[in-house]
This record gives structure tokens, C-alpha cells and sequence, in this order.
């Protein structure tokens, strides 16, 4: 089945500098790698999403880049502020269908002022 | 518009009983899932339904049983509940299963004493 590895486990960075977690899966069939951010005490919330037909996806100051040949996939936070303090998790469909996700043990990102 | 509701949202069981998780959407959903998120294991799913009367296992079914008789209620049993099965629960609901955005509940939080 679709295994998900996800580096590092923590990061700190200061106000203002970039932030990059990276991910990787093991099932070639995958073609769905969301990422959630889940604030302390929250639920889990969708940032952004890339599907296997796009090299790279940009929202604002996040952007996702996905290298399907080498089946790694990363998040990169530019201009960091303290709100995006939080726990970030990638994760992988587990099939072509896309019918489930498996998640990645997640990032602590933690910025500071 | 609620979302996705779980209860309870705290609970202490005893070792060697038994209880239900709920949890209902009212999205119209058809794909519902159960994940369990244990600290730096991140999210791993129990089980999951693409519709009434359809359950599968995920990657950690061991112990529970869910069942989904409606679109909008998809309920996790605990039988025989053991210390291992402390964790935090969370039901979550997508209105596609190809790659569709996981809207969570609140979690809910159980204790195995």
C-alpha cells in the first residue's frame, strides 16, 4: 500500500524566511498530494493540493512542487509570519481513484518573531 | 450548515469496554472517513466509505468495525477498547473521491485506562 514519508518533523525558521517540507510516497498510481495545516487544538484544513498533471501550483506565499518520476513532493512557505505556526501534514492518494488519503507523520513549523 | 459533527468530544473508557464514535455530515457527502492521530504519527486511517451500504479498511482497522447505513452517518465501534486505542479521532467527509478536499470534524478525544 501507498506509504508517505515526510521531512523534517520540526522546523524553525525566523520571521520572514522561507520554509520548505518535503514528502515522498512509494505508489506510482498516486496522483493527489493535498496539504492540510492543523493549528494547535484544530482540525486539520486543506492549504493547497497539486494533482499529478502539474508540475507546481502557487497560492499567494505557499506553493507546492511535485516530481512525479522521482515520487516527491514539497511545500514551500516564503515571507513566513507567526500564524503560520502550526503542524503541517502532505499527503498521498492511496490509488488512481483517489478514493482515500494516507498522511505523512507531519512538520512542526514554528516561526518566530 | 454544520459540516461534519462528532460525538463525544471527550471520553475515559475503561479497559475492556466498548462504545461508538458518531458522526454525521450534512454535506450530502458521499466519501466519509475515520482517522486516528497519535502524537508525531500523524493521521492514519482507520477505515473509510465511498457510500451507504460500501466500508473499507485503511491502514490501522484492527479493533474497530464501522458500518454506514446512510449518507450522512458513518459511526466507529470500539469493541473491547485497550490502551493502544487512545488517541484522537477524527471524521472527515469529501464530496469526491477523486482528490476532493477532506472537510475534518472536530476530533474527538478518547482515553483507555
Amino acid at each position: 500500500g501507498e506509504n508517505v514519508e515526510q521531512h523534517p518533523s520540526t522546523l524553525s525558521v525566523q520571521e520572514g524566511d522561507s520554509a520548505v517540507i518535503k514528502c515522498t510516497y512509494s505508489d506510482s498510481a498516486s496522483n493527489y498530494f493535498p496539504w492540510y495545516k492543523q493549528e494547535l487544538g484544530k482540525r486539520p484544513q486543506l492549504i493547497i493540493d497539486i494533482r499529478s498533471n502539474v508540475g507546481e501550483k502557487k497560492d499567494q506565499r505557499i506553493a507546492v512542487t511535485l516530481n512525479k518520476t522521482a515520487k516527491h513532493f514539497s511545500l514551500h512557505i516564503t515571507e513566513t509570519q507567526p500564524e503560520d505556526s502550526a503542524v503541517y501534514f502532505c499527503a498521498a492518494s492511496i490509488n488512481q481513484a483517489g478514493t482515500a488519503l494516507i498522511f505523512g507523520k507531519g512538520t512542526t513549523l514554528s516561526v518566530s518573531s | 450548515n454544520a459540516g461534519v459533527t462528532q460525538t463525544p468530544k471527550f471520553r475515559i473508557l475503561k479497559i475492556g469496554q466498548s462504545m461508538t464514535l458518531q458522526c454525521t455530515q450534512d454535506m450530502n457527502h458521499n466519501y466519509m472517513y475515520w482517522y486516528r492521530q497519535d502524537p508525531g504519527m500523524g493521521l492514519k486511517l482507520i477505515y473509510y466509505s465511498v457510500g451507504a451500504g460500501i466500508t473499507d479498511k485503511g491502514e490501522v482497522p484492527n479493533g474497530y468495525n464501522v458500518s454506514r447505513s446512510t449518507t450522512e452517518d458513518f459511526p466507529l465501534r470500539l469493541e473491547l477498547a485497550a490502551p493502544s486505542q487512545t488517541s484522537v479521532y477524527f471524521c472527515a467527509s469529501s464530496s469526491t473521491g477523486r482528490g476532493g478536499e477532506l472537510f475534518f470534524g472536530e476530533g474527538s478525544r478518547l482515553t483507555v485506562l
